[in-house]
């Protein structure tokens, strides 16, 4: 049980290319996010999705796509990379995040995007 | 959507004594709140949490207390020690949003 897998995860650009980030999870949950960490700003949500085929966009989606073909894949893609998109990314899973019911995220390991 | 805020963004204290973390939340809906610990380089790792339903919850060294009238929680740890020593992020949960909102982060430093 390999819980939250991310690849790669390491990564440089240069501005103007495109890159996909896959996020890949065991457990069978429901729902996957993409956080962006960056010093001094936490974590912020970048999109999420709540089941197979289903995606939505969190606080700073700006610059990013995501898909959710398999209920286990979830992948983060940068069509046209810029400096201000340099950060750690994280990938996280949860059982479910509504309101009755609420359950810890899983996180990935992260990957550091640099773009230069 | 839901705002947290978190302080100190620094701590520093002497092992063996107690810290506390604290967070306030803007959603009064919001019902779930999880702490983590982020080791450098590591990623964020769940060390407690609490439902709005509970005003406070204990694990060995660590407590959590929520005052769902005030809108904040806070996180404590007692008899510090310098495996303690990280990075923690409060987060919290909006009544009708989907993804945890998480404050700043606070970096604990133990000094021996």
């Amino acid at each position: 049980n390999a819980g939250v897998t991310q690849t790669p995860k390491f990564r440089v650009l240069k501005t103007g290319q495109s890159m996909t980030l896959l996020c890949a999870q065991d457990m069978n949950h429901e729902y996957m996010y993409w956080y962006r960490q960056d010093p001094g700003m936490g974590l912020r949500l970048i999109h999420y999705s709540v089941g197979e085929g289903t995606t939505a966009k969190g606080e700073v989606p700006d610059g990013y796509n995501v898909s959710r073909l398999k209920k286990q894949n979830f992948l983060l893609g940068l069509e046209s990379a810029a400096p201000s998109q340099t950060s750690v990314y994280f990938c996280a899973s949860s059982y479910s995040s509504g309101s009755s019911y609420n359950s810890p995220l899983h996180f990935g390991n992260g990957t550091r995007l640099t773009v230069t | 959507g839901e705002n947290v805020e978190q302080h100190p963004s620094t701590l520093s204290v002497q092992e063996g004594d107690s810290a506390v973390i604290k967070c306030t939340y803007s959603d009064s809906a919001s019902n779930y709140f999880p702490w983590y610990k982020q080791e450098l380089g590591k990623r964020p790792q769940l060390i407690i949490d609490i439902r709005s339903n509970v005003g406070e919850k204990k694990d060995q060294r660590i407590a959590v207390t929520l005052n769902k009238t005030a809108k904040h929680f806070s996180l404590h740890i007692t008899e510090t020690q310098p495996e303690d020593s990280a990075v923690y992020f409060c987060a919290a949960i909006g009544g009708g949003a989907d993804g945890l909102t998480f404050g700043k982060g606070t970096h604990l430093i133990i000094q021996p």
